[in-house]
């Protein structure tokens, strides 16, 4: 059983720049959340997709996008890049859209200047 | 929507003794209470969670309690180890679609 991988591990960006993470979720899981970890504070919800399908963003602005492959596998844009967007980016899956038992990966570590 | 206080920040105990990090949260339609260990550079870690129809849940040296009538839930850690240092997060998720909500973290160090 695989888990969920994130790419790239680590990545500069200069502030205006767009950005694009990848994500491919745990085997058998449909449900793909994206969550941004700002140093020292808990994970915070930016979108969800079931099955190809954005079903709960949470409070950020639309520069911030994403896309759900039918492979399941995930992406997340941002546009613009402000240097408050420097964070940790979370993938994490689940299965059949119950919103349980999420597995998180390893994130990708953005940082804008 | 959704708000989860999470305490202490940091947690210092001597290896072997025990470990208790508390969560309140906001929302009472909430039923769903997972727990994760994050260590250095990797992502969080789901190490046992609870859903609102059960008080308590043990795993090895691991259990988490459930009061919902107070809207707070516990991570009870015994007989530490240093391998358990790192940051845990509580977090609560409503039904249907909602996202979990994460607390802000609590630095856990087992001293040996």
């Amino acid at each position: 059983e695989t888990g969920v991988t994130q790419s790239p591990t680590h990545l500069i960006k200069t502030r205006g720049q767009q950005v694009t993470l990848r994500c491919s979720s745990q085997s058998g899981h449909n449900t793909v959340s994206w969550y941004q970890q700002a140093l020292g504070q808990g994970p915070q919800f930016i979108f969800q997709y079931y099955r190809e399908e954005e079903n709960g963003r949470g409070n950020f602005p639309p520069r911030f996008s994403g896309l759900q492959f039918p492979n399941y596998s995930s992406e997340l844009n941002v546009n613009a890049l402000e240097l408050d967007d420097s964070a940790l980016y979370l993938c994490a899956s689940t299965e059949g859209g119950q919103n349980y038992g999420y597995t998180f990966g390893s994130g990708t570590r953005l940082t804008v200047v | 929507g959704e708000n989860v206080e999470q305490h202490p920040s940091t947690l210092s105990v001597q290896e072997g003794d025990s470990a208790v990090i508390k969560c309140t949260y906001s929302d009472s339609a909430s039923n769903y209470f997972p727990w994760y260990k994050q260590e250095l550079g990797k992502g969080p870690q789901l190490i046992i969670d609870i859903r609102s129809n059960v008080g308590e849940k043990k795993d090895q040296r691991i259990a988490v309690t459930l009061n919902k009538t107070a809207k707070h839930f516990s991570l009870h850690i015994t007989e530490t180890q240093p391998e358990d240092s790192a940051v845990y997060f509580c977090a609560a998720r409503s039904s249907g679609n909602t996202p979990l909500v994460f607390g802000k973290g609590t630095r856990l160090s087992v001293i040996a």
